[in-house]
Parts: structure tokens; sequence; C-alpha cells
């Protein structure tokens, strides 16, 4: 079975600042996305960033950047110059090409600082 | 365009109790999701269904049941609550064409005394 670890339940990060969340997976397959969901406080589920495995290049979207690093299995979120609306519990999930079922991370919890 | 709706958002009940959530999406979405989220765990998949008449149980089904009548809606039903199914409920959708991309309602907040 899949398996999708963040080993930080929690961080902090000064405003303007770089923040890199960390988010490994275990998987046997070949083809599948791995993603970024942010959840603030209103609960909405909101996709952060998205990345196939098949593409080498790292996904970015504005100040939310991946490093994927598919041999070591391990996909990382950097949010660049930090802003209080970044403030939310991230999840990393998996997914794999015909199954269209994502496993969830537990979550880490991002706080900002002014 | 309202996306995935879910309701009710919030709903307190007794253990024994029956109830239903539904998820309804209007975005002509195959496939549809619940799972539940709770503190330190993550979001964990309940039951999903890949189209119109189909159901399967995800990681967590005990407890719950689900149908999907209706292309667009989707429901979670509990025949008989306990407090270990106090959670937030989360609906989602996919298109089905291999993206990944889950799009979700806004939760349903469900306590059981």
């Amino acid at each position: 079975a899949q398996t999708v670890t963040q080993s930080q339940p929690e961080m902090s990060v000064q405003e303007a600042e770089t923040v890199t969340l960390s988010c490994t997976y275990d998987t046997s397959e070949s083809d599948y996305y791995l993603f970024w969901y942010k959840q603030p406080p209103s609960r909405q589920m909101i996709l952060v960033i998205r990345q196939e495995a098949y593409k080498q290049q790292n996904a970015t979207e504005n100040r939310f950047s991946v490093n994927f690093q598919k041999a070591a299995k391990s996909f990382s979120l950097k949010i660049s110059d930090s802003q209080l609306g970044d403030a939310a519990m991230y999840f990393c999930a998996y997914g794999f090409f015909g199954n269209e079922k994502l496993t969830f991370g537990t979550g880490t919890r991002l706080t900002i600082i002014p | 365009n309202a996306g995935v709706t879910q309701t009710p958002k919030f709903r307190v009940l007794k253990t024994g109790q029956s109830m239903t959530l539904l998820c309804a999406q209007d975005m002509n979405h195959e496939y549809m999701y619940w799972y539940r989220q709770d503190p330190g765990m993550g979001l964990r998949l309940i039951h999903y269904s890949v189209g119109e008449g189909t159901t399967a149980k995800g990681e967590v089904p005990d407890g719950y049941n689900v149908s999907r009548l209706k292309k667009q809606n989707f429901l979670l039903g509990l025949e008989s609550a306990a407090p270990s199914q106090t959670s937030v409920y989360f609906c989602a959708s996919s298109s089905g064409r291999n993206t990944g991309e889950l799009f979700f309602g806004e939760g349903s907040r469900l306590t059981v005394l």
C-alpha cells in the first residue's frame, strides 16, 4: 500500500522568509502524481501545486515550488516570501495513474510570525 | 459555479442515531469520494465511486454506507452513530481523466455524543 509521511507536525516562519515543508512517500508504481493541498482555518481544501512523476522539472506556482526527488521518494514544498495568508495546514498527497484516489499525509501546520 | 456542496455543515448526534450527509457536484465529474479528517491522522478515504450506480470501499469503511443513484450526488450514511465517528467529513470529486486532482467541498463537522 502507498504511504505518505509528513514528519513535521508544526512549522513556523517569519513573514517574508522562506520555509520548506517535507514529504516522503512509498510506492511501487512508476506513473503517479503528487500534490500539496492547503487547508486554511476556513477548512476548505485548496490545491497549491501538482507534480507528475514522469516530469523531471520541478513544478512552480508563483511563490510555491517543489523539490521532487523521485529516487529518494521525496517531495518537499518551498514557500518563498511567506505571507500571513499562507498560515494553514498543508497536506501532501499521492495518487497514481488509473486509480484516481489520493492518499494523504498527516499534515503540517504552518504558522507565519509577523 | 458551486463546485462541490455538502449538507449539512454541522450536526450533533446521539449515539445510535442515524443520519445522511449529502454531497452534490455540478462539474459532471465521474468520480466522487468521502474522506474523514481527524487530528494527527490527515484525511482517510471512507468510500468512493467511479460512476453512477457504483461504490467501493476505501481505507476506513466500517460503520458507513454510501449510494450514488445520480451522477451528481454521493450520499454518506451512518446507520448507528458512534462517538468514534466524531470527525470532519469531506466530499470530493474528480473528472477521472488521469489528472489526479480532487475538488473538495467545505466539510461537514459531525459530533456524536
